[in-house]
């Protein structure tokens, strides 16, 4: 059974506080990624990568950096978090097809951590 | 710029009535695949279904079927005969170039 997991589903943490989540995929899978939900807006791509210590900005990333030491782990850190990163945080994998099928592949989700910063 | 649409926030219905959940994209490029995911209360992301670009059939899984207008880009998705499992928030995302755009959703409430 293929599995995505996130280490915490719910975390509370104080502003300013440095804050670590952890992804690990069992899929052996080249790409992962970090996204915000939030309600109204839908999944918000904050960084992917697509190999070992690569990495991609996504479409919100400011706040946010990101470290894959491991093919198999990509976490996402909050340097200062802030009231506004409060959120549910999705990762996800997905595994790297190339040409023509380069889109084909879903990505697999994890259940997701939900942040409060007080 | 490629961008998706859901324009319904949330729908209720009550049991065994068919629903249709509505999808719009944008993208300049021909060749994409379009997904529905399938979130429930748990939280976690259920892969449903991929469509290609090229293919316009329209699928059907047991209750579920999707449609798919390349002319008006869209990519619908009914459930018939609606059940209680069947509440969780639905995501329409495009797929293109190892980027995913997702939809803001749609919170489908089936009461019993």
């Amino acid at each position: 059974d293929v599995k995505v997991t996130q280490s915490s589903r719910y975390l509370v943490k104080r502003t300013g506080e440095k804050v670590f989540l952890e992804c690990v995929q069992d899929m052996d899978h080249e790409n992962m990624f970090w996204y915000r939900q939030d309600p109204g807006l839908g999944l918000r791509l904050i960084y992917f990568s697509y190999d070992v210590k690569m990495k991609e900005k996504g479409d919100i990333p400011e706040g946010y950096s990101v470290s894959r030491e491991k093919k198999e782990r990509f976490s996402l850190i909050l340097e200062s978090a802030s009231t506004n990163q409060t959120s549910m945080y999705l990762c996800a994998s997905r595994p790297r097809t190339g040409g023509s099928l380069s889109s084909y592949n879903e990505q697999f989700f994890g259940p997701g951590t939900r942040l409060t910063v007080l | 710029a490629q961008k998706v649409t859901q324009a319904q926030t949330e729908i209720s219905v009550v049991e065994k009535e068919d629903v249709t959940l509505d999808c719009v994209y944008e993208t300049r490029d021909t060749t994409y695949y379009l997904f529905w995911y399938k979130q429930p209360p748990s939280g976690e992301l259920v892969f449903l279904i991929r469509r290609n670009s090229f293919d316009e059939q329209n699928e059907i899984s047991g209750r579920y079927s999707w449609n798919f207008q390349k002319s008006t880009s869209s990519f619908n998705f009914t459930i018939t005969a609606s059940q209680v499992v069947d509440s969780a928030v639905y995501f329409c995302a495009l797929n293109y170039f190892n980027k995913f755009y997702f939809g803001s959703g749609t919170k489908l409430n089936v009461k019993p």
